[in-house]
């Protein structure tokens, strides 16, 4: 009974280059969030999709961002271009949907260089 | 104002210490709640749902007071293990979606 599984654990980019993160959900689960968390600070909403819709965006920056869950397979958060900035752990949880309680992946640390 | 507030403390105790946290949240429709435990440079994993009667769980106990909007955690007897970051999270069945609070951290010390 596999838990939310996120790959790769560790990715490091240089500038310019394109980030690509991926959640593999609770099976069963249809609803993926996606979080950023920089160093010493909480965990900041991003985005919140359902098998192939997003719900709710409004945490995602506007540009070099996007976040996709197909009917098959992962959720892909992509960041383009990715910016020292981007550095962050990087966690996604999947749910079966309100009121039940979300599960999350280990993260992602993201270390553009 | 913020969906889920939390203060961000930290909040330093001695071991033993009883210590309580409390989180505010804006919607009125919230219907799911729930305490979520974050360790350094970890994953959040959920610590316990809080219902309307409220619940305990060992020295854990979460209690939701809908007329306030708020939801709290109260710790007895605090552990050294107990250190971590605590976040209150809401759930609003209409939208399906989870708001998570930016935590409050907790310091357990000898």
């Amino acid at each position: 009974n596999a838990g939310v599984m996120q790959n790769p654990r560790h990715l490091v980019r240089r500038r310019g280059q394109e980030a690509r993160l991926r959640c593999s959900p609770v099976k069963g689960h249809s609803h993926v969030y996606w979080y950023r968390q920089l160093p010493e600070e909480g965990l900041k909403f991003m985005v919140y999709l359902q098998k192939e819709n997003i719900i709710d965006e409004s945490g995602m920056p506007k540009e070099r961002f996007s976040a996709e869950f197909p009917k098959e397979g992962p959720s892909i958060l992509r960041i383009q271009q990715v910016v020292r900035g981007d550095s962050a752990a990087y966690f996604c949880a999947s749910s079966p949907g309100s009121p039940n309680e979300a599960f999350f992946g280990q993260g992602t640390r993201l270390t553009v260089v | 104002r913020k969906e889920v507030e939390q203060d961000p403390g930290p909040f330093n105790v001695p071991e033993g210490a009883t210590v309580a946290f409390n989180c505010t949240y804006s919607n009125s429709a919230s219907q799911s709640f729930f305490w979520y435990r974050q360790d350094c440079r970890k994953e959040p994993k959920l610590l316990m749902s809080v219902y309307s009667s409220g619940n305990e769980d060992g020295r854990f106990t979460a209690q939701l007071n809908r007329a306030s909007q708020y939801i709290s955690l109260l710790i007895r007897d605090s552990k050294l293990s107990d250190s971590a970051t605590y976040l209150c999270v809401v759930g609003w069945r209409g939208g399906n979606k989870l708001t998570f609070g930016t935590g409050t951290q907790l310091k357990v010390e000898l």
